[in-house]
Protein backbone atom coordinates (compact mmCIF):
# COMPACT_ATOMS: atom_id res chain seq x y z
CA UNK A 1 0.00 0.00 0.00
CA UNK A 2 1.21 3.62 -0.43
CA UNK A 3 0.44 6.82 0.73
CA UNK A 4 1.53 10.44 0.69
CA UNK A 5 1.37 12.96 3.61
CA UNK A 6 1.45 16.73 2.78
CA UNK A 7 2.87 18.86 5.59
CA UNK A 8 0.62 22.17 6.12
CA UNK A 9 -2.85 22.62 4.77
CA UNK A 10 -2.31 25.99 4.21
CA UNK A 11 0.72 27.67 3.62
CA UNK A 12 1.50 31.85 3.24
CA UNK A 13 4.57 33.31 1.34
CA UNK A 14 5.11 36.84 0.21
CA UNK A 15 5.09 37.38 -3.56
CA UNK A 16 8.97 37.35 -4.36
CA UNK A 17 9.85 34.55 -1.21
CA UNK A 18 10.90 31.12 -1.49
CA UNK A 19 8.12 28.90 -2.20
CA UNK A 20 8.51 25.17 -0.38
CA UNK A 21 5.34 22.45 -0.01
CA UNK A 22 6.41 19.58 1.54
CA UNK A 23 5.46 15.50 0.58
CA UNK A 24 6.17 12.75 2.26
CA UNK A 25 5.04 9.00 0.94
CA UNK A 26 5.29 5.57 2.07
CA UNK A 27 5.09 2.51 -0.67
CA UNK A 28 5.55 -1.19 -0.52
CA UNK A 29 8.04 -0.37 -4.08
CA UNK A 30 9.59 2.63 -5.39
CA UNK A 31 6.79 4.63 -6.61
CA UNK A 32 6.87 7.51 -8.90
CA UNK A 33 5.96 10.88 -8.44
CA UNK A 34 3.82 13.37 -9.33
CA UNK A 35 2.94 17.09 -8.31
CA UNK A 36 0.13 18.36 -9.51
CA UNK A 37 -1.83 22.08 -9.40
CA UNK A 38 -5.38 23.20 -8.90
CA UNK A 39 -6.20 26.91 -9.61
CA UNK A 40 -9.79 27.73 -8.70
CA UNK A 41 -12.63 26.24 -10.52
CA UNK A 42 -10.42 24.14 -12.72
CA UNK A 43 -8.83 20.86 -13.24
CA UNK A 44 -5.61 19.15 -11.45
CA UNK A 45 -2.77 19.79 -13.96
CA UNK A 46 0.41 17.92 -14.10
CA UNK A 47 3.41 20.48 -12.87
CA UNK A 48 6.10 18.00 -12.77
CA UNK A 49 7.07 14.26 -12.21
CA UNK A 50 10.01 11.95 -10.89
CA UNK A 51 10.33 8.29 -12.92
CA UNK A 52 14.09 7.68 -12.83
CA UNK A 53 16.74 9.76 -14.02
CA UNK A 54 17.86 12.60 -12.11
CA UNK A 55 16.42 13.18 -8.63
CA UNK A 56 15.92 16.68 -8.86
CA UNK A 57 13.00 17.27 -11.51
CA UNK A 58 12.45 20.80 -13.19
CA UNK A 59 8.51 21.72 -14.13
CA UNK A 60 6.70 24.41 -15.54
CA UNK A 61 6.10 27.83 -13.84
CA UNK A 62 9.50 27.52 -12.32
CA UNK A 63 8.57 24.54 -9.69
CA UNK A 64 11.24 22.29 -9.42
CA UNK A 65 11.19 18.98 -6.40
CA UNK A 66 13.50 16.97 -5.63
CA UNK A 67 13.46 13.09 -5.06
CA UNK A 68 15.34 12.39 -1.75
CA UNK A 69 14.95 8.29 -1.70
CA UNK A 70 16.27 8.11 2.48
CA UNK A 71 14.44 10.71 3.71
CA UNK A 72 11.08 9.22 1.34
CA UNK A 73 10.17 12.66 0.41
CA UNK A 74 9.30 14.92 -2.97
CA UNK A 75 9.07 18.30 -1.78
CA UNK A 76 8.22 21.20 -4.41
CA UNK A 77 9.90 24.60 -4.59
CA UNK A 78 10.05 27.50 -6.24
CA UNK A 79 12.54 30.47 -5.53
CA UNK A 80 10.40 33.58 -5.78
CA UNK A 81 6.90 33.36 -5.45
CA UNK A 82 4.50 35.05 -7.78
CA UNK A 83 0.57 35.98 -7.71
CA UNK A 84 -0.44 33.65 -10.17
CA UNK A 85 1.07 30.74 -8.04
CA UNK A 86 -1.64 30.87 -5.25
CA UNK A 87 -3.54 27.33 -5.88
CA UNK A 88 -3.59 23.98 -4.30
CA UNK A 89 -0.67 22.31 -4.92
CA UNK A 90 -1.24 17.74 -4.81
CA UNK A 91 1.39 15.88 -4.26
CA UNK A 92 1.09 12.32 -5.79
CA UNK A 93 2.44 8.56 -5.90
CA UNK A 94 1.42 5.79 -8.67
CA UNK A 95 3.04 2.10 -7.97
CA UNK A 96 5.38 1.25 -10.48
CA UNK A 97 4.33 -2.33 -10.70
CA UNK A 98 1.55 -4.62 -9.45
CA UNK A 99 -2.31 -4.39 -8.36
CA UNK A 100 -2.61 -0.61 -7.35
CA UNK A 101 -0.17 0.36 -10.35
CA UNK A 102 -3.14 2.43 -12.61
CA UNK A 103 -4.20 4.66 -9.33
CA UNK A 104 -2.99 7.44 -8.46
CA UNK A 105 -2.22 8.18 -4.40
CA UNK A 106 -2.86 11.53 -3.51
CA UNK A 107 -1.82 13.46 -0.58
CA UNK A 108 -4.73 16.41 0.87
CA UNK A 109 -3.51 18.86 -1.02
CA UNK A 110 -1.85 22.51 0.41
CA UNK A 111 -3.17 25.64 -0.53
CA UNK A 112 -0.88 28.09 -1.15
CA UNK A 113 -1.68 31.79 -0.64
CA UNK A 114 0.81 34.92 -2.13
CA UNK A 115 0.76 37.78 -0.16
CA UNK A 116 1.74 41.11 -2.36
CA UNK B 1 -4.13 21.96 -26.61
CA UNK B 2 -6.13 19.25 -25.90
CA UNK B 3 -8.27 18.95 -22.75
CA UNK B 4 -10.97 16.53 -20.87
CA UNK B 5 -13.72 17.76 -20.45
CA UNK B 6 -16.76 16.87 -17.92
CA UNK B 7 -20.48 18.15 -18.07
CA UNK B 8 -22.17 18.99 -16.07
CA UNK B 9 -20.65 21.65 -13.56
CA UNK B 10 -22.34 21.00 -11.01
CA UNK B 11 -25.06 18.43 -10.33
CA UNK B 12 -27.84 18.42 -7.12
CA UNK B 13 -30.30 15.00 -6.97
CA UNK B 14 -31.71 13.54 -4.36
CA UNK B 15 -31.09 10.60 -2.47
CA UNK B 16 -31.49 7.54 -4.13
CA UNK B 17 -31.53 9.09 -7.38
CA UNK B 18 -29.49 7.82 -10.35
CA UNK B 19 -27.18 10.02 -11.90
CA UNK B 20 -24.96 9.99 -14.98
CA UNK B 21 -21.67 12.02 -14.48
CA UNK B 22 -20.17 12.27 -18.38
CA UNK B 23 -16.53 13.11 -19.29
CA UNK B 24 -15.21 13.32 -22.99
CA UNK B 25 -11.23 12.20 -22.49
CA UNK B 26 -8.57 13.74 -25.10
CA UNK B 27 -9.01 12.16 -28.14
CA UNK B 28 -6.01 10.03 -28.86
CA UNK B 29 -6.16 8.67 -25.53
CA UNK B 30 -7.12 5.03 -24.34
CA UNK B 31 -6.99 4.91 -20.86
CA UNK B 32 -9.86 6.52 -18.92
CA UNK B 33 -9.87 7.10 -14.79
CA UNK B 34 -12.39 8.58 -11.86
CA UNK B 35 -11.43 10.03 -8.69
CA UNK B 36 -13.37 12.05 -6.21
CA UNK B 37 -12.55 14.53 -3.45
CA UNK B 38 -15.00 14.58 -1.09
CA UNK B 39 -14.92 18.35 0.87
CA UNK B 40 -11.94 18.89 2.86
CA UNK B 41 -10.80 14.99 1.92
CA UNK B 42 -7.82 13.47 -0.23
CA UNK B 43 -8.48 12.92 -3.96
CA UNK B 44 -9.21 9.13 -4.37
CA UNK B 45 -9.00 6.65 -6.99
CA UNK B 46 -12.57 5.52 -8.14
CA UNK B 47 -11.58 2.94 -11.22
CA UNK B 48 -9.51 2.87 -14.55
CA UNK B 49 -10.79 1.53 -17.40
CA UNK B 50 -8.96 0.10 -20.68
CA UNK B 51 -10.87 -1.53 -24.12
CA UNK B 52 -13.50 -1.43 -22.64
CA UNK B 53 -13.35 -3.21 -19.52
CA UNK B 54 -12.20 -1.84 -15.98
CA UNK B 55 -8.34 -2.72 -15.31
CA UNK B 56 -8.53 -1.83 -11.90
CA UNK B 57 -11.14 -0.31 -9.07
CA UNK B 58 -11.05 0.24 -5.15
CA UNK B 59 -12.96 -0.56 -2.78
CA UNK B 60 -15.21 2.60 -2.93
CA UNK B 61 -16.31 1.27 -6.65
CA UNK B 62 -18.82 -0.87 -5.00
CA UNK B 63 -22.03 -2.34 -7.13
CA UNK B 64 -23.59 1.29 -7.15
CA UNK B 65 -20.99 2.14 -9.45
CA UNK B 66 -20.47 1.81 -13.32
CA UNK B 67 -18.62 2.74 -16.14
CA UNK B 68 -19.31 2.76 -19.66
CA UNK B 69 -17.52 4.54 -23.08
CA UNK B 70 -21.23 4.25 -24.79
CA UNK B 71 -19.65 5.97 -27.97
CA UNK B 72 -16.22 6.91 -29.30
CA UNK B 73 -16.02 10.10 -27.33
CA UNK B 74 -17.78 9.98 -23.84
CA UNK B 75 -16.62 8.20 -20.93
CA UNK B 76 -19.84 8.02 -18.18
CA UNK B 77 -20.02 7.19 -14.62
CA UNK B 78 -23.11 5.89 -13.36
CA UNK B 79 -24.43 5.92 -9.71
CA UNK B 80 -26.95 3.97 -9.42
CA UNK B 81 -28.71 4.85 -5.96
CA UNK B 82 -27.51 7.82 -4.48
CA UNK B 83 -26.33 8.47 -0.71
CA UNK B 84 -25.55 10.94 1.08
CA UNK B 85 -21.77 10.46 1.14
CA UNK B 86 -21.58 10.39 -2.29
CA UNK B 87 -21.40 14.12 -2.47
CA UNK B 88 -18.03 15.11 -3.68
CA UNK B 89 -16.62 16.78 -6.29
CA UNK B 90 -16.09 13.65 -9.37
CA UNK B 91 -12.58 14.22 -11.41
CA UNK B 92 -12.52 12.29 -15.09
CA UNK B 93 -8.89 11.68 -16.07
CA UNK B 94 -6.89 10.31 -19.72
CA UNK B 95 -3.51 9.01 -20.40
CA UNK B 96 -2.16 7.97 -23.60
CA UNK B 97 -1.39 4.04 -21.69
CA UNK B 98 -1.57 2.34 -18.58
CA UNK B 99 2.32 2.84 -17.29
CA UNK B 100 2.94 3.76 -14.26
CA UNK B 101 5.09 7.02 -15.45
CA UNK B 102 2.16 8.28 -17.89
CA UNK B 103 0.63 11.55 -17.07
CA UNK B 104 -2.93 11.35 -16.12
CA UNK B 105 -4.95 14.37 -17.37
CA UNK B 106 -7.44 15.75 -15.43
CA UNK B 107 -10.83 17.46 -16.30
CA UNK B 108 -12.37 20.24 -14.38
CA UNK B 109 -14.66 18.18 -12.26
CA UNK B 110 -18.22 17.73 -11.87
CA UNK B 111 -19.54 18.81 -8.17
CA UNK B 112 -22.37 16.77 -7.13
CA UNK B 113 -24.79 17.31 -3.94
CA UNK B 114 -27.21 14.70 -2.91
CA UNK B 115 -29.86 16.01 -0.83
Amino acid sequence: AQSVTQLGSHVSVSEGALVLLRCNYSSSVPPYLFWYVQYPNQGLQLLLKYTTGATLVKGINGFEAEFKKSETSFHLTKPSAHMSDAAEYFCAVRLTTGAGSYQLTFGKGTKLSVIP
Amino acid sequence: EPEVTQTPSHQVTQMGQEVILRCVPISNHLYFYWYRQILGQKVEFLVSFYNNEISEKSEIFDDQFSVERPDGSNFTLKIRSTKLEDSAMYFCASSTSGGASETQYFGPGTRLLVL
